[in-house]
């Protein structure tokens, strides 16, 4: 059974600061996606990562994948407090026909 | 304007009383799913559908029935809700299971009282 994990669960940092969220997963995948939630909306993508060593960066986000170690990473440069979020790794199981999700990780940026 | 739409969005409902949530998307994409989110668990996969009258359980089906008899439409049935279905549900699609990415609806709140 694929268990995703994440973490921190909660982060709280300050506008201007660097941090990086983790996200485990436990068995072989070719895709791993991030998401992003807003309070009381849907799910928004951000990446899509397909192969190992894949690194993907939007603004001031970063997400990389290490297959073999079955880690990826969501790397939040010089945060600001728009990036207050939740934000969730997902990883395609059985030849993508499941999606295991991660707990998520609350992000609050404080000005 | 390409979209998955569920209905409806909120609703309060009594233990035992039957219910559908409709989900539809309007891109002809193959494959659809359900998902459940709840506090600290983050989404959990209840059934997917791979293409018309073809689905599969996911990792809680129990309690939930689908049908897929339009490629367009997903519906989650509760035959009997009951208050551990208290959650926040999500449809979505794509294209085909091979494609990368998918899209989600705006989440249906359900309160079983």
């Amino acid at each position: 059974e694929l268990k995703v994990e994440q973490n921190p669960l909660f982060l709280s940092m300050q506008e201007g600061k660097n941090y990086t969220i983790y996200c485990n997963y436990s068995t072989t995948s070719d895709r791993l996606y991030w998401y992003r939630q807003d309070p009381g909306k849907s799910l928004e993508s951000l990446f899509v990562l397909l192969s190992n060593g894949a690194v993907k960066q939007e603004g001031r986000l970063m997400a990389s994948l290490d297959t073999k170690a079955r880690l990826s990473t969501l790397h939040i440069t010089a945060a600001v407090h728009d990036l207050s979020a939740t934000y969730f790794c997902a990883v395609d199981h059985q030849g993508a026909q499941k999606l295991v999700f991660g707990q998520g990780t609350r992000l609050t940026i404080n000005p | 304007e390409a979209q998955v739409t569920q209905n409806p969005r909120y609703l309060i409902t009594v233990t035992g009383k039957k219910l559908t949530v409709t989900c539809s998307q309007n891109m002809n994409h193959e494959y659809m799913s359900w998902y459940r989110q709840d506090p600290g668990l983050g989404l959990r996969q209840i059934y997917y559908s791979m293409n018309v009258e073809v689905t599969d359980k996911g990792d809680v089906p129990e309690g939930y029935k689908v049908s897929r008899k339009e490629k367009r439409n997903f519906p989650l049935i509760l035959e009997s809700p009951s208050p551990n279905q208290t959650s926040l549900y999500f449809c979505a699609s794509r294209p085909r299971v091979s494609y990368n990415e998918q899209f989600f609806g705006p989440g249906t709140r359900l309160t079983v009282l």
